[in-house]
């Protein structure tokens, strides 16, 4: 079975600081993996995604993310934060050949002035 | 394209009482999923299918039932609802696997439903 894990269930940040945000992941198979977000009362957006290409993935509003195999990792990272990035995100799993998501728990994030 | 859009909004049940929840989504996605969101664990996947006429059973499908009679429109059902089905109920879609992002799943933007 695929699961993903993600490290710390809330993250501050400054305003202009570093967004790091952790996934782990556990799978028996080549993942597809996914980050998601969701801004307050509304719905999930993807934000990036990996599907066996390159290892570093661009995506919206200045993220990126990294697939380390060793790791068997898949960090979400913004440079410099900004006030509309405080949402909840979500990393999420699936089997290259598969249809079905399972999701990580959410990491809150709140960016302070 | 509206995307998938989800009806109702907001719902208040009292206990046993029965309701449906209406997902539908205008983009011709074959695969559809009903999820339901609660605090500290994620999203869980209650219910899906993968094509007019078909469905099966997710992560937590006991107490939900399901159908999917047009290709465009999931349709969830709560029989008897529980406290313990107050929720967030969300909808996605996506076109079966294969290349040129159609594994991305797209989501509606929620059902908030509390059960007293």
């Amino acid at each position: 079975a695929q699961s993903v894990t993600q490290l710390g269930s809330h993250v501050s940040v400054s305003e202009g600081a570093l967004v790091l945000l952790r996934c782990n992941y556990s799978s028996s198979v080549p993942p597809y993996l996914f980050w998601y977000v969701q801004y307050p009362n509304q719905g999930l957006q993807l934000l990036l995604k990996y599907t066996s290409a390159a290892t570093l993935v661009k995506g919206i509003n200045g993220f990126e993310a990294e697939f380390k195999k060793s790791e068997t990792s898949f960090h979400l990272t913004k440079p410099s934060a900004h006030m509309s990035d405080a949402a909840e995100y979500f990393c999420a799993i699936a089997r290259s050949n598969d249809y079905k998501l399972s999701f990580g728990a959410g990491t809150t994030v709140t960016v302070r002035a | 394209n509206a995307g998938v859009t989800q009806t109702p909004k907001f719902r208040v049940l009292k206990t046993g009482q029965s309701m449906t929840l209406l997902c539908a989504q205008d983009m011709n996605h074959e695969y559809m999923y009903w999820y339901r969101q609660d605090p500290g664990m994620g999203l869980r996947l209650i219910h899906y299918s993968v094509g007019e006429g078909t469905t099966a059973k997710g992560e937590v499908p006991d107490g939900y039932n399901v159908s999917r009679l047009k290709k465009q429109n999931f349709l969830l059902g709560l029989e008897s609802a529980a406290p313990s089905q107050t929720s967030v109920y969300f909808c996605a879609s996506r076109q079966p696997p294969g290349g040129g992002g159609r594994d991305t799943q797209y989501f509606g933007p929620g059902t908030r439903l509390t059960v007293l």
